[in-house]
């Protein structure tokens, strides 16, 4: 069974630039989440994408935009990047049918810094 | 963001000992998990906890999930040196009104050490 895979594993980008974060979930899973992490504190959720499309918002703005693809793999674009977006970016994948929804499952995670 | 109130900030034990940590909120919550994350890597889960009271176990970790579903704790056993990390509790909700998907709520994390 592979887990959650994320990539790159850190970059550097400057503020005002665009970044792209890449997911893959866990073989048997169909939903993906995101959530920003920052030094010190607990991860905060970002969004969550199931049937290919986002499926709750946690308190980020419009410029935090993602995507699923149809083998629930997932993108998290962030666009006019700012200095406080500089974060711990971790992809959990989950399984959800109906009304049930099962333990996420984290990927190692991708360190962005901006400058 | 709304976050758990999760207790103490650090520990530093001696190998051996018995390590107690906990969680609080003033809401009601699903599920309780909880996660181990070491320097420079994603959470890994510990133990989920569905039901009111529910108490579990995996291997040294015993969870709970409180009576009101407000509140969890994690008792570790006989700690050993790779018991270090950051342990964070999290408290699921459901991402939208129609249910299913549940988002993660987590603590601020308990940073544990434990002394050869």
């Amino acid at each position: 069974e592979t887990g959650v895979t994320q990539s790159p594993t850190h970059l550097i980008k400057t503020r005002g630039q665009q970044v792209t974060l890449r997911c893959s979930s866990q073989s048997g899973h169909n939903t993906v989440s995101w959530y920003q992490q920052a030094l010190g504190q607990g991860p905060q959720f970002i969004f969550q994408y199931y049937r290919e499309e986002e499926n709750g918002r946690g308190n980020f703005p419009p410029r935090f935009s993602g995507l699923q693809f149809p083998n629930y793999s997932s993108e998290l674009n962030v666009n006019a990047l700012e200095l406080d977006d500089s974060a711990l970016y971790l992809c959990a994948s989950s399984y959800t049918q109906g009304a049930s929804s099962y333990e996420q499952y984290f990927g190692p995670g991708t360190r962005l810094t901006v400058t | 963001g709304q976050q758990l109130n999760q207790s103490p900030q650090s520990m530093f034990i001696q190998e051996g000992e018995d390590v107690s940590m906990n969680c609080t909120s003033s809401s009601i919550f699903n599920t309780w998990l909880w996660y181990k994350q070491d320097p420079g890597e994603g959470p890994v889960l510990l133990i989920a906890l569905y039901k009111a009271g529910e108490l579990t176990s995996n291997g040294r970790l015993t969870a709970q999930f409180g009576i009101t579903r407000k509140d969890s704790f994690l008792n570790i056993s006989a700690s050993i040196p790779s018991d270090v990390g950051i342990y964070f509790c999290a408290g699921t909700r459901s991402v939208t009104t129609q249910g299913g998907s549940e988002k993660l709520v987590f603590g601020k994390g308990t940073k544990l050490t434990v002394n050869p």
